[in-house]
C-alpha cells in the first residue's frame, strides 16, 4: 500500500520562473492538502483539494494555484517565483470518512530553492 | 487571526529526563493533533484529541487536551535518543478544514 508520493524531491529555479509540483495521495484517500514549510518553522497551509475543487485556501497569493485530478492526485503551481518561495513543500492526504479519520499523511516533500 | 502558540521553541534534555511541550490557541478548537518531524523528514501523525479534558497515552508519551479545548500538552517520560525531533501541535477550528499549526518544539538530547 503506497503512501503519499511527491515529485520531484529537489528543484532549483530562478526568480520569475514557474514551477509545478506533483503529489499522489495514499491509496483510498480523496483529499489533498498542500503546505509550505520554511526552515525551522511549522507547516503553513496553502490550500486543500477535494472532489477536484479547492475547498479551502490559506493566506497565500494567487501566484499559488493547484489542481486535483479524477484519480485524486494533485499539482501545486507557483508562478513568478520569489526568493521567499524557497521552502519545503509538503503534500498531505487524508480521508474525511474512513478508518484514518482526519489524520494527515505526509509525503517526503519537494525542496524548492529559488536563486 | 487564528493562532496556535507552542512553547518552548527548543528543549535540551539529558537522555532519561522528561520533556514537555505546550500549545495554546486563541480560539476554541474542535480537535487537536500532534505530529513528530525527525530532522530532514516529514511530519508523522502521532495522535488526535477531540474531547474536553481528554488524556491519551502512547507508551512514554502522554497527551492532554484542556477543559476549554484551547490548550494541549505532550509529555514524554524518560526521553530516549529515538525521541529526537520537532513536535508540532495542530488544531482544527469549528467548521474549518484548515489545520492551524504551532511553530513546533525541537527536542534535543544532550550528549
Amino acid at each position: 500500500d503506497a503512501g503519499v508520493t511527491q515529485s520531484p524531491t529537489h528543484l532549483i529555479k530562478t526568480r520569475g520562473q514557474q514551477v509545478t509540483l506533483r503529489c499522489s495521495p495514499k491509496s483510498g484517500h480523496d483529499t489533498v492538502s498542500w503546505y509550505q514549510q520554511a526552515l525551522g518553522q511549522g507547516p503553513q497551509f496553502i490550500f486543500q483539494y477535494y472532489e477536484e475543487e479547492e475547498r479551502q485556501r490559506g493566506n497565500f497569493p494567487d501566484r499559488f494555484s493547484g489542481h486535483q485530478f479524477p484519480n485524486y492526485s494533485s499539482e501545486l503551481n507557483v508562478n513568478a517565483l520569489l526568493l521567499g518561495d524557497s521552502a519545503l513543500y509538503l503534500c498531505a492526504s487524508s480521508e474525511l470518512w474512513g478508518d484514518d479519520g482526519e489524520k494527515l499523511f505526509f509525503g517526503s516533500g519537494t525542496q524548492l530553492s529559488v536563486l | 487571526g487564528q493562532q496556535v502558540m507552542q512553547i518552548p521553541q527548543y528543549q535540551h534534555v539529558q537522555e532519561g529526563e522528561d520533556f514537555t511541550t505546550y500549545c495554546n490557541s486563541s480560539t476554541t478548537l474542535s480537535n487537536i493533533q500532534w505530529y513528530k518531524q525527525r530532522p530532514g523528514g516529514h511530519p508523522v501523525f502521532l495522535i488526535q484529541l477531540v474531547k474536553s479534558g481528554e488524556v491519551k497515552k502512547q507508551k512514554r508519551l502522554t497527551f492532554q487536551f484542556g477543559e476549554a479545548k484551547k490548550n494541549s500538552s505532550l509529555h514524554i517520560t524518560a526521553t530516549q535518543t529515538t525521541d529526537v525531533g520537532t513536535y508540532f501541535c495542530a488544531g482544527h477550528m469549528d467548521s474549518n478544514y484548515q489545520l492551524i499549526w504551532g511553530a513546533g518544539t525541537k527536542l534535543i538530547i544532550k550528549p
